[in-house]
Order: structure tokens, then C-alpha cells, then sequence
């Protein structure tokens, strides 16, 4: 139990457009989701934590304009990356908190690859 | 700062050798910790925590980690590595209450040599 999946699991965009990126959870209700952006040989940092319908926290020096996201329902998170440039390629996973679960744990998606040409 | 620092990058290992991952952790406030895995292309896996009691936890695949108030540390080990346990270790901790947000270190990038 407690399946994550990201959708898609790669994308290349040219520069100047929007990508979106999906977070499901398969059997589990998420009350909270959270996305993470990952450079090569570097930790996962935080962007932002988003709650079942309310607006999302983002971390500081993350813009929120630039990285909309919406969690409308307990099983979907999304992150679009607005008129994405180069810099943003990176690495995007998302995790989720299970209702009726330890709050303290998360379960993580499979992660994105972006790639901004 | 809240921080956690993982002060091996690379750790190269023969099969049958034994592991020891360090993690330091910066965070005031008591803490929950965790250790994490991803193997090669794919998703981080759980494979131990520690929220409170014994400070020695058992977790997964044989490893263990043991939570030193003192030190604030929460180092990873495992007696004998195969070479199915290449792959990215990442700590992390979290407050024990609120948004429960996790800080992870920079990982450990471990290869185990058949």
C-alpha cells in the first residue's frame, strides 16, 4: 500500500513554455502533499506543501508564480512550471501523507525529469 | 539553521564488507528521523525511523540505525552489504509535531562491488 505515482516521468519543452506534472496517490488518501526539486548530486529541497483544498506553502525563494500548484482532491497534486527556462530543469518528486497514517511519514512518487531546451 | 549533514558523498564497498552512513543533524526541538533509499531509477523507499524509545531501530534489508541525543547523530549501518544495496542514502529529519517537513541530507551515494 501507499502507492505514489508521478505522471509523466520524463518531459523536454522548449523554453518559454508550461509543463504540468502529476502526483496521484494510487490507495491512499493524501491530506497533505509536498514537492520536492532534486539537482544532480545534491539533496531533495522542498518547494512547497500543499493541503486538499486550501493554497499551497511555498518554501522561501520559491516562486509561486512560477511553480503553480493546485491539490484539488485528496489523490491528486499538480505542479506546472510556468514559462519554463533552462534553470528549471531538474529533478521534481512529490510525496504524500496518508490519512489514518503516521503524519511523520511520507511516501514518495517516482520523480520527473525535466528538461527545459 | 535546521540542517542535516551527511558527511560521506561516495562510499565504495566490496560485498560482505560492513556499512557505517554518518548523519548529523542540526534542529531544534526534539526530532523524528529517517533514513531513506533509492536504488538506481527509482523512487526513495523507507527504510527506517526513529520517532522515539529504543534509539536502536531496526529497519529493512538488515540495517539498522542508532539515534545518539548527544552527538545528533543517526548513523546508518549494516554488517554486510551485498551488492543489491547500491544505490543513493538520504537521512532526514522532521519536528515531532506541525507540518511535519522533511530536511534531508545531501545523500550517500554507495557502490558495492560483486
Amino acid at each position: 500500500g501507499a502507492v505514489v505515482s508521478q505522471h509523466p516521468s520524463r518531459v523536454i519543452c522548449k523554453s518559454g513554455t508550461s509543463v504540468k506534472i502529476e502526483c496521484r496517490s494510487l490507495d491512499f488518501q493524501a491530506t497533505t502533499m509536498f514537492w520536492y526539486r532534486q539537482f544532480p548530486k545534491q539533496s531533495l529541497m522542498l518547494m512547497a506543501t500543499s493541503n486538499e483544498g486550501s493554497k499551497a506553502t511555498y518554501e522561501q525563494g520559491v516562486e509561486k508564480d512560477k511553480f503553480l500548484i493546485n491539490h484539488a482532491s485528496l489523490t491528486l497534486s499538480t505542479l506546472t512550471v510556468t514559462s519554463a527556462h533552462p534553470e528549471d530543469s531538474s529533478f521534481y518528486i512529490c510525496s504524500a501523507r496518508a490519512r489514518n497514517r503516521a503524519q511523520e511519514t511520507q511516501y514518495f512518487g517516482p520523480g520527473t525529469r525535466l528538461l527545459v531546451l | 539553521a535546521q540542517s542535516v549533514s551527511q558527511h560521506n558523498h561516495h562510499v565504495i564497498l566490496s560485498e560482505a564488507a560492513s556499512l557505517e552512513l554518518g548523519c548529523n543533524y542540526s534542529y531544534g526541538g526534539t526530532v523524528n528521523l529517517f533514513w531513506y533509499v533509492q536504488y538506481p531509477g527509482q523512487h526513495l523507499q523507507l527504510l527506517l525511523k526513529y520517532f522515539s524509545g529504543d534509539p536502536l531501530v531496526k529497519g529493512i534489508k538488515g540495517f539498522e540505525a542508532e539515534f545518539i541525543k548527544s552527538k545528533f547523530s543517526f548513523n546508518l549501518r549494516k554488517p554486510s552489504v551485498q551488492w543489491s544495496d547500491t544505490a543513493e542514502y538520504f537521512c532526514a529529519v522532521t519536528a515531532t509535531s506541525g507540518t511535519y517537513k522533511y530536511i534531508f541530507g545531501t545523500g550517500t551515494r554507495l557502490k558495492v562491488l560483486a
